[in-house]
C-alpha cells in the first residue's frame, strides 16, 4: 500500500486554467506538506498543514491555495497557471508537526504539472 | 571522491567505493539535519538525520558528519552499490517552526 499518494501523476494544461492536484496518506500523520521541485531539483516547501491547520506558507502567491478536508488529506488549488508553474509538486507528510525533532517526513511521489 | 553539493554537481564513483557527498549549510542556528536520496521519477526518501548537538551518525552503510564551525555536513557511503545512484539533498531544520531547507543537491552516479 502506498503510504502517500498523489493524484494526478502527470498534468499537462494551457495557461490560464485552474488544475487541482491531490494528496492522501494512510500512516495516521497529523502534518503534511506540498513542496515545489523545480528543473534544477532545488526543492521549496511551499505549505504545512497541522490537524487542518495552516502552519506554513512559503511566500506563496495566493493563486495557490491549499486545502485540507481532513487530517489525510492536503489537496493543492492553483488558479490562473503561468508557465513559471511548471514544475513537480510533492506531498509529503509527518506524524508530528515539530518536522525536525525526529519526525521523518514521507513524501509521495510527485506530480510533473507542465504548463503550455 | 568528494564533492560540495552547492549547484547539483555529478559525482561518479566506481561500484564499491566509498563516496563522500558534501553540503555547505546555511543557518548556524539549525538544530538538526536530515539527508535525502530522490531516485529518478520518485519523491526523496529519509536516509539519515543527525542533531546540532552530535558530530556523528553511523546507520547501515552511511556515516552522517556535522561540523558546526564550518557549517558543512557530509554523507558517506561505503562500498557505493548501483542502487545508491540518485540525487541526494542535505536539509536543515531551524526555526520556531521547524522548517525544513533543502540544499541544491547532490547526483551520484555508480558505474559498475
Amino acid at each position: 500500500d502506498t503510504a502517500v499518494s498523489q493524484t494526478p501523476k502527470y498534468l499537462v494544461t494551457q495557461m490560464g486554467n485552474d488544475k487541482s492536484i491531490k494528496c492522501e496518506q494512510n500512516l495516521g500523520h497529523d502534518t503534511m506538506y506540498w513542496y515545489k521541485q523545480d528543473s534544477k531539483k532545488f526543492l521549496k516547501i511551499m505549505f504545512s498543514y497541522n490537524n487542518k491547520e495552516l502552519i506554513i506558507n512559503e511566500t506563496v502567491p495566493n493563486r495557490f491555495s491549499p486545502k485540507s478536508p481532513d487530517k489525510a488529506h492536503l489537496n493543492l488549488h492553483i488558479n490562473s497557471l503561468e508557465l513559471g508553474d511548471s514544475a513537480v509538486y510533492f506531498c509529503a507528510s509527518s506524524k508530528r508537526y515539530h518536522g525536525g525533532s525526529g519526525e521523518t517526513q514521507y513524501f509521495g511521489p510527485g506530480t510533473r504539472l507542465l504548463v503550455l | 571522491g568528494e564533492s560540495v553539493g552547492l549547484h547539483l554537481p555529478t559525482l561518479s564513483v566506481q561500484e564499491g567505493d566509498n563516496s563522500i557527498i558534501n553540503c555547505a549549510y546555511s543557518n548556524s542556528a539549525s538544530d538538526y539535519f536530515i539527508w535525502y536520496k530522490q531516485e529518478s521519477g520518485k519523491g526523496p526518501q529519509f536516509i539519515i538525520d543527525i542533531r546540532s548537538n552530535m558530530d556523528k551518525r553511523q546507520g547501515q552503510r552511511v556515516t552522517v558528519l556535522l561540523n558546526k564551525t564550518v557549517k558543512h555536513l557530509s554523507l558517506q557511503i561505503a562500498a557505493t552499490q548501483p542502487g545508491d545512484s540518485a540525487v541526494y539533498f542535505c536539509a536543515e531544520v531551524s526555526g520556531g517552526y521547524q522548517k525544513v531547507t533543502f540544499g541544491t543537491g547532490t547526483k551520484l552516479q555508480v558505474i559498475p
